[in-house]
This record gives structure tokens, sequence and C-alpha cells, in this order.
């Protein structure tokens, strides 16, 4: 079975402040794809970033970063020097191939970054 | 290009009426799935079509159906409904037949409030 896990629930922090959001998960499969949305306030979920299994690279797209470390199985997402229009619901989401892919999200982190 | 368009964005029923909701996905974009969202249980998944067919489904009872058509357009259909519908509902589109794999382009969802 499939699971992803965010234990954190909500976090807030302030203004330029680095905060990181964990993400674990569970699979059997060998091949499978990690990946982060973000939830605005407006409803609508945005993709990050996708990670496929046999790529363990870190990488780094502006105040983003995202650490991929298979021996934890772990995905975690650090955003430095936070905004306030970092606020939002962030899901981290797993698809591993079991005959067909299907997509398992955690239940979502809330940021509140304050001003 | 015109993102993916669900309709309707808010609507009010009652218990035991019967509710369908509409997504056009992005032109080209031949995967819809739907994704039922709730405070205590996060983003699950109801189901997904790909070419007209169903190919993936979650754990929900027969109340929840779906369709695609031709032009990739799908709805889905809640009968008798029940206050533990009340939800915001997710379609989300992705190019390529592999939807798990691939990145999902979400619309702003349809807010079902069961009175």
């Amino acid at each position: 079975a499939q699971k992803v896990t965010q234990a954190q629930t909500e976090i807030s922090v302030v203004e330029k402040e680095d905060v990181t959001l964990d993400c674990v998960y569970e699979t059997r499969d060998t091949t499978y794809y990690l990946f982060w949305y973000k939830q605005p306030p407006s409803g609508e979920l945005v993709f990050l970033i996708r990670r496929n299994s046999f790529d363990e690279q870190n990488e780094i797209s502006g105040r983003y970063s995202w650490n991929f470390q298979k021996s934890t199985s772990s995905f975690n997402f650090t955003i430095t020097a936070s905004q306030v229009v970092d606020s939002a619901v962030y899901f981290c989401a797993l698809s591993g191939y079991s005959g067909t892919y299907k997509y398992i999200f955690g239940t979502g982190t809330r940021l509140k970054v304050l001003a | 290009k015109a993102g993916v368009t669900q309709t309707p964005r808010y609507l009010i029923k009652t218990r035991g009426q019967q509710v369908t909701l509409s997504c056009s996905p992005i032109s080209g974009h031949r995967s819809v799935s739907w994704y039922q969202q709730t405070p205590g249980q996060g983003l699950q998944f109801l189901f997904e079509y790909f070419s007209e067919t169903q190919r993936n489904k979650g754990n929900f009872p027969g109340r929840f159906s779906g369709r695609q058509f031709s032009n990739s357009r799908s709805e889905m259909n809640v009968s008798t409904l029940e206050l533990g519908d009340s939800a915001l509902y997710l379609c989300a589109s992705s190019l390529a037949d592999r939807a798990g794999a691939n990145v999902l382009t979400f619309g702003a969802g349809s807010r079902l409030t069961v009175l």
C-alpha cells in the first residue's frame, strides 16, 4: 500500500524566516514519482516539482529547494526567506505503478507567513 | 491557453438531491481525474478517465459516478446527497496517458454544500 505522511498540520513563521515542510512516504513500488503542490486560498492546486524514484539529486528553484532521501523515504521542501505570498496549503503526493498509476496525496501542511 | 474549467463554482443542495459537476480539461489533455477535498480527509481520489474510459476508481460508494465525453470533458454525479458529501470537488487534467506519472493541472474546484 502507498501512503504519504505530512505530520505538520500547520506552521506559522515570520516573514524572511526559512521553513521546511516534511513529507514521508511509503511504497513497495520500485518506480514511483513524488510531487509537491501548492494550494493558495483561491483553491486551485499548483504544481511545484516532480521527482522520480531514480533521481535523488536535490533541486533548488529560487527560494524553493527540495531534499529527496530514499534511505529515509522523505521528500522535504524548504522555503528560504519566506514571504507572505507563500502562505498556502502545501501537499506532497506519491504516484507508484501498480498496473496503473494513481496519485496519493498527503493531508497537507498549512503554512502561514506573518508580516 | 485556457486552464481547467470547473462549473459550477459554488452550489447548495439538500439531502437526498443529486448534483452534476462539470470539468473541461486543458485542450489536448485526455486524462481527467476527480478528487474530493474535505478538512478532515484531505484530498481523496474519486476516479480517473482516459479516452472516455474509467481507468481508476477510488474507495467511494456507488452514489458517486462519472463519465468522460469524446471531447475529453468530464462530469461527475453524486446521487442521494448526504451531509458528509459537502466538500470541494477538484478536477485535474493531464497530457499523457500515464496520468499518475504526469503533472496534474487542477481547476479551481466546485464547492458543494449539502444542507
